[in-house]
């Protein structure tokens, strides 16, 4: 079975520029959540996925937004990028993001912002 | 606001010995814990968790201990090998808290021969 799939491996973006970010969870998973790791933070929450819908929300600001399609695969977009924006955005899939369910991580996508 | 937080950013024991990862938690509406493992340019894969009707859950060389009035768990590696060298991170997820779960900063382990 094929794990979670994240794609571009490697972004360099200038500040100002936008970002899409692609992210198929593992087959048969609904869930997909987004993760923004910098250095020498843990993992910050940005957003939760369930059948297209968003349930779940963290602190970032209205510049970073997602979607997620009928097939369960997910998009995040960065608008307006800052510098500080550079991280290795982590996307996460589970089978319905209930409690108790571990989260299973792609290889993370990492975007540098000059 | 941090709710969960490793205060060791790195630890050093030697191969064989016995590794000690501490987290600590503030909200007490968390109860279910887990923790993952990264090495660099990877994604955290998962080793072991936890839930808050239990006190302690083991898989092979690692046992996850947890203490609810302490707001507190543990992750024992026994014995540490070489390939345990990596980032530890502790995550707590509350209740309907729908795919989220709070990180701590992480505890970087180093296990030398």
């Amino acid at each position: 079975k094929a794990g979670v799939t994240q794609t571009p491996r490697y972004l360099i973006k200038t500040r100002g520029q936008q970002v899409t970010l692609s992210c198929s969870p593992i087959s048969g998973h609904r869930s997909v959540s987004w993760y923004q790791q910098t250095p020498g933070q843990g993992l910050q929450f940005l957003f939760e996925y369930f059948s297209e819908t968003q349930r779940n929300k963290g602190n970032f600001p209205g510049r970073f937004s997602g979607r997620q399609f009928s097939n369960s695969r997910s998009e995040m977009n960065v608008s307006t990028l800052e510098l500080g924006d550079s991280a290795l955005y982590l996307c996460a899939s589970s089978w319905d993001g209930s409690g108790n369910e571990k989260l299973f991580f792609g290889s993370g996508t990492q975007l540098s912002v000059l | 606001d941090q709710q969960v937080k490793q205060n060791s950013p790195s630890l050093s024991v030697q191969e064989g010995r016995i590794s000690i990862l501490n987290c600590d938690y503030t909200n007490s509406m968390f109860d279910y814990f887990l923790w993952y493992k990264k090495y660099p340019a990877e994604g955290p894969t998962f080793l072991i968790s936890i839930s808050s009707i239990k006190d302690k859950n083991e898989d092979g060389r690692f046992t996850v201990f947890l203490n609810k009035s302490a707001k507190h768990l543990s992750l024992h590696i026994v014995p540490s090998q070489p390939g345990d060298s990596a980032v530890y991170f502790c995550a707590a997820q509350a209740t309907d808290s729908w795919g989220k779960f709070q990180f701590g900063a992480g505890t970087q382990v180093v296990v030398t021969p």
